[in-house]
C-alpha cells in the first residue's frame, strides 16, 4: 500500500545502546522529517531532509543522526540512547507546491521508544 | 522567531455543540500556511484543514472551519456539531519558508455525551 511506514512501532532498549528507527515513503515526496512527541511539548523537529543526500538539523538534534541515501528512506539513529530520548517518534513527508495541494505533512504511525 | 501557541491544554464540549480551539502564531515570513491536525487516542496524526496566508476566505472542510484573523495572527479551529469521535488531541501547525513546520503543544478535546 502507498503511504509512509515506520518500523519498529515499539522498541525497548537500554541506555547506551544504538537504536535505528526506519521510515519509508512511497509517494516520492522530496521532504522528510523526524519529530519527537512528548507531553507538554507537542511535536518537536529533530532533523529534516529536503532531498536525497540533503539533511539539516531541527530544534532538538543532539544525540541523533540521520541519513538519506534514497528519496524514499529516512532512518533516524540514536547512537547512544539516553533515558531522555524515551518518546514517541514520528516520521513525516511532504511535497510543497505540487499542483494545487496544500503541501501538508503526511505522518507515519509513530514509533514508541522506551530507554531503560 | 517562528512560534505557534495553543493556550488551552484541555477543553470540554457537549455533544452537538460547537467548540473553538485557539491558536496564535508568530512569524515574519510574508507567505506561510496554517494547518490543524487531529490525534486520536490511537496515536495517528490526521490532517484536518489548511489556510494559506494569502487566502481571502476562511477555510472550511465539512464540520471544520478555520477562523483566520491575519492582523491578530490567530488561526482558531471551529468544530461544529461536536461528536463523540471528535474527542482527541488537536495540534495547530505553521509552515514557513523552507518548508519548515512548527507545532503548538496541543489541546485535548473531550466531547461529553
Amino acid at each position: 500500500d502507498a503511504g509512509i511506514t515506520q518500523s519498529p512501532r515499539y522498541k525497548i532498549t537500554e541506555t547506551g545502546r544504538q537504536v535505528t528507527l526506519m521510515c519509508h515513503q512511497t509517494w516520492s515526496h522530496s521532504y522528510m522529517f523526524w519529530y519527537r512527541q512528548d507531553l507538554g511539548h507537542g511535536l518537536r523537529l529533530i532533523y529534516y531532509s529536503a532531498a536525497a543526500d540533503i539533511t539539516d538539523k531541527g530544534e532538538v538534534p543532539d544525540g541523533y543522526v540521520v541519513s538519506r541515501s534514497k528519496t524514499e528512506n529516512f532512518p533516524l539513529t540514536l547512537e547512544s540512547a539516553t533515558r531522555s530520548q524515551t518518546s514517541v517518534y514520528f516520521c513525516a513527508s511532504s511535497e510543497p507546491g505540487r499542483d494545487s495541494n496544500t503541501g501538508e505533512l503526511f505522518f507515519g504511525e509513530g514509533s514508541r521508544l522506551t530507554v531503560l | 522567531a517562528q512560534k505557534i501557541t495553543q493556550t488551552q491544554p484541555g477543553m470540554f464540549v457537549q455533544e452537538k455543540e460547537a467548540v473553538t480551539l485557539d491558536c496564535t502564531y508568530d512569524t515574519s515570513d510574508p507567505s506561510y500556511g496554517l494547518f490543524w491536525y487531529k490525534q486520536p487516542s490511537s496515536g495517528e496524526m490526521i490532517f484536518l484543514i489548511y489556510q494559506g496566508s494569502y487566502d481571502q476566505q476562511n477555510a472550511t472542510e465539512g464540520r471544520y472551519s478555520l477562523n483566520f484573523q491575519k492582523a491578530r495572527k490567530s488561526a482558531n479551529l471551529v468544530i461544529s456539531a461536536s461528536q463523540l469521535g471528535d474527542s482527541a488531541m488537536y495540534f495547530c501547525a505553521m509552515r514557513v519558508t523552507g518548508n519548515q513546520f512548527y507545532f503548538g503543544t496541543g489541546t485535548s478535546l473531550t466531547v461529553i455525551p
